[in-house]
This record gives structure tokens, C-alpha cells and sequence, in this order.
């Protein structure tokens, strides 16, 4: 299995910071990889895939870049309704296993 | 707007075969995968397998022995089942879209039902 390692675990932010969080996969997926917004008590978000193409309806303070094993997720400018956990996800390999997730308080 | 909801008992007995159902409102169920994802405490989120409507599957290779995913295109609906279930398998599980083409994205999802499995 390919293992996603995201960090930091948690963060806290303020409204308006720039938020960076890292997933590492354990072998190369190329760019098959997916970030994902969830708020407690709802189904996960889709956010971006392909590592940086922003789904449909998601503001463009939301951005991805990164290859190969390294990926990042940044929040340009963080908003109240985007404090929320936040996961990666490989789809290279059918086991599409995701990261643990990293958390954004306040 | 495609809406997804899952249904199914909220309680099963170890040992015994987990079953839901995920039905699809809003659209047709042709032409699509439809997946099975799971998230519990101890294992985060996990994928559990998907179908297309024509019947194709693919399941996770750690639950493969287990699982088996079947689609209803006349209910535009599709199931799960997870058999000799033990305490491991509590957890919400959630179904969701993959469009057939381009990039496995799972681009909407059902609000999740949890699962307990206890006697």
C-alpha cells in the first residue's frame, strides 16, 4: 500500500493567514492526488485534484501544486468557514488510500 | 443537483454481513462509478471499492475477500456488503460519485450512516 503522510497534524490560523499543509507519498503517484475539506459531522469536500486542478464551485483562495511524492495545499488568504480538517488523497494505486489528516483551528 | 443518500441497519451482530444501500436522486446512475468509503477513529478514512453501471468493480485490495458492490440501474441505486464483520468495520460509511471519464475524483457524496457492529 501507498502511505500518505500529511503534516502538520493541526495548526492553528488566524482569518485572513496563509495556510500551508504537506502530504508525502511513500512512492511516486505522479499527480494523482486529490485534497478533500471536511467539517465535523459532514461527508468530505472535494477540493482539488490532479494535485492543482480546483474542482468546480471551490474559491480560488484554495491552491495545489506538487509531484511525484511531495504535494502541498495553501490557503491563500484563510476564511471563518474554512476552519475544517483537511485530507489527501492518492488515486495511482487502487487502494487510493488517504492521509490522516491536518486540522485548522483557530 | 445529484444527491446520494445511504440507508441500512445502524447495528450489526459480529460475525454477520454488513449491508447498505445508496440511493441516487437528481440523476441517472448510468454511466458512472459509485463508490463505497468508510472513515472509523482508528483506521481515518478509507476507500472500500466502487462500480460502474455497467457492472465493473474494483475493491481495495485489503477488503477484497470481503466486500461485494452490486448496482440496481431500475432504483438508480447501488449496495455494499461486508461480510464476517468484527468490531474493526464500526465506522461512517459513505457513498459517492466517480465520473467515468478523466481524473478518479469523488465529486459528491451521501451525508454518511454509521455503522456499529456489537452484539
Amino acid at each position: 500500500d501507498i502511505q500518505m503522510t500529511q503534516s502538520p497534524s493541526s495548526l492553528s490560523a488566524s482569518v485572513g493567514d496563509r495556510v500551508t499543509i504537506s502530504c508525502r507519498a511513500s512512492q511516486s503517484i505522479s499527480s494523482y492526488l486529490n485534497w478533500f475539506q471536511q467539517k465535523p459531522g459532514k461527508a468530505p469536500k472535494l477540493l482539488i485534484y490532479a494535485a492543482s486542478t480546483l474542482q468546480s464551485g471551490v474559491p480560488s483562495r484554495f491552491s495545489g501544486s506538487g509531484s511525484e511524492t511531495d504535494f502541498t495545499l495553501t490557503i491563500s488568504s484563510l476564511q471563518p468557514e474554512d476552519f475544517a480538517t483537511y485530507y489527501c488523497q492518492q488515486t495511482y494505486s487502487p487502494s487510493y488510500t488517504f492521509g490522516q489528516g491536518t486540522k485548522v483551528e483557530i | 443537483q445529484v444527491q446520494l443518500q445511504e440507508s441500512g441497519p445502524g447495528l450489526v451482530k459480529p460475525s454477520e454481513t454488513l449491508s447498505l444501500t445508496c440511493n441516487v436522486s437528481g440523476g441517472s446512475i448510468s454511466n458512472y462509478y459509485w463508490s463505497w468509503i468508510r472513515q472509523s477513529p482508528g483506521k481515518g478514512l478509507e476507500w472500500i471499492g466502487y462500480i460502474h453501471s455497467s457492472g465493473n468493480t474494483k475493491y481495495n485490495p485489503s477488503l477484497k475477500s470481503r466486500v461485494t458492490i452490486s448496482v440496481d440501474t431500475s432504483m438508480n441505486q447501488f449496495s455494499l456488503k461486508l461480510s464476517s464483520v468484527t468490531a474493526a468495520d464500526t465506522a461512517v460509511y459513505y457513498c459517492a460519485r466517480v465520473p467515468s471519464r478523466g481524473w478518479l475524483v469523488f465529486d459528491h457524496w451521501g451525508q454518511g450512516t454509521l455503522v456499529t457492529v456489537s452484539s
